[in-house]
């Protein structure tokens, strides 16, 4: 099984709300990311987890804050975000630290900042 | 600046030609990736490849890593409609560090 869920699927928010984006995956990996994704660009990575420990922050706005509470499960909280967040955003893990990693990635949830 | 450069950026072809994408770099990677992505969908795996030199086919896909572990090709023979989507390379370093092409964007008429 090579599946990474993200939920909600679609997602609609005004600048003043507070949502967060869920990312799941049992395969056992110990590493997983965010990426943001614009349409037809490749994706941007935001953060990564290693081992439940938060090993890259490529300089992301603090109105994005991810968490990890276990090592299957990844969020990521949204608040006082603007228009320009509207994107796809993209969850995906590896097994961590192989020569050989490979990601997976979830379907995304497409969001929409209103 | 981008590590990894793929070319072409578009490329429209109709059905039952044959291409070619390539992802090119100066630097090394351990493995590399690449992936098919649709519209408002995550990319989905379609290979990796380890070694240098290595070839590995999938379907009417051929795959190559260069000797150097510095770029990559995917080939694809007699393209269907369904084959149309973004193509991502995406290469592997160390410390849970991947770094993706710049993306070809592929049309295949019917």
């Amino acid at each position: 099984d090579t599946e990474v869920t993200q939920t909600p699927k679609h997602l609609v928010m005004g600048m003043t709300n507070k949502k967060s984006l869920k990312c799941e995956q049992h395969m056992g990996h110990r590493a997983m990311y965010w990426y943001k994704q614009k349409a037809k660009k490749p994706p941007e990575l935001m953060f990564v987890y290693s081992y439940e420990k938060l090993s890259i922050n490529e300089s992301v706005p603090s109105r994005f804050s991810p968490e990890c509470p276990n090592s299957s499960l990844l969020n990521l909280h949204l608040h006082a975000l603007q228009p320009e967040d509207s994107a796809l955003y993209l969850c995906a893990s590896s097994q961590g630290g192989l020569r050989t990693d490979t990601q997976y990635f979830g379907p995304g949830t497409r969001l929409t900042v209103l | 600046t981008q590590l990894l450069e793929q070319s072409p950026q578009f490329l429209s072809i109709q059905e039952g030609e044959n291409l070619t994408v390539y992802c090119n770099s100066s630097s090394v990677f351990s493995s590399l990736q690449w992936y098919r992505q649709e519209p408002g969908e995550g990319p989905v795996l379609l290979v990796t490849v380890v070694t240098g030199g290595e070839v590995k086919k999938l379907k009417r896909l051929t795959f190559q890593f260069g000797d150097a572990r510095k770029d990559s090709s995917l080939h694809i023979t007699a393209a269907q409609p369904g084959d149309t989507g973004l193509y991502l390379c995406a290469g592997a370093r160390s410390g849970n560090q991947f770094y993706f092409g710049t993306g070809t964007s592929l049309t295949v008429i019917p």
